[in-house]
């Protein structure tokens, strides 16, 4: 595998299930990314992880827990969603900083009915 | 206010013409990054270029032409004799000093052959 995976890439889920996103980055990067990419909206930063210490997060709901257990793997913890929560939920990595381009995985396409 | 607006939202154009996509951004930061990104129906965003403020040199890449003008805050992006393979979202990004990342909404671009 190279660059940046993520599974399962497409996720039906109803609004009292508990799921997982997984993302793998194959790159030696510190740093990894969610995103949150719904139509016709800005892609939005959730959440940040530097060498496995999340350093932001953007007033995300607390449905939404982040877990990063190593500087390679970036989880996202979903339970309790709401309908306007299906979008396309996007991985990120980069080398160390914000100055760095982040390279993406192809997303994980949600729909929470 | 957006911090990064992409005012075309939709582009057609015949193949083999020139395009060009613009990208207005807003910072009070000195110091920024620039960056575009390319996603193509496959969903994966693919790193373009990036452009730090203190570089207002414009830059070619084959086809692909940036022009950095701070005076008008603008990053626009140009495409030549464009491709049916060119057809994708295009994203303007902006990264300031701390860890936040805005991007704008895109601009789709659809090149008919």
């Amino acid at each position: 595998e190279t660059g940046v995976t993520q599974t399962p890439r497409h996720l039906v889920m109803g609004m009292t299930n508990k799921k997982s996103l997984k993302c793998e980055q194959h790159l030696g990067h510190n740093a990894m990314y969610w995103y949150k990419q719904s139509a016709k909206k800005p892609l939005e930063l959730m959440f940040v992880y530097s060498l496995e210490e999340r350093v932001e997060n953007n007033s995300v709901p607390s449905r939404f827990s982040p877990e990063c257990p190593n500087s390679s793997h970036l989880f996202l913890h979903l339970h309790t969603l709401q309908p306007e929560d299906s979008a396309l939920y996007l991985c990120a990595s980069s080398q160390d900083s914000r100055a760095n381009e982040q390279f993406f995985g192809p997303g994980t396409r949600l729909t929470v009915l | 206010a957006q911090k990064v607006t992409q005012a075309q939202t939709e582009i057609s154009v015949v193949e083999k013409e020139d395009v060009t996509l613009d990208c207005v951004y807003e910072t009070r930061d000195t110091t920024y990054y620039l960056f575009w990104y390319k996603q193509p129906p496959s969903g994966e965003l693919v790193f373009l270029i990036r452009r730090n403020s203190f570089d207002e040199q414009n830059e070619i890449s084959g086809r692909y032409s940036w022009n950095f003008q701070k005076s008008t805050s603008s990053f626009n992006f140009t495409i030549t004799a464009s491709q049916v393979v060119d057809s994708a979202v295009y994203f303007c990004a902006l990264s300031e000093s701390g860890n936040q990342f805005y991007f704008g909404t895109g601009t789709s671009l659809t090149v008919i052959p």
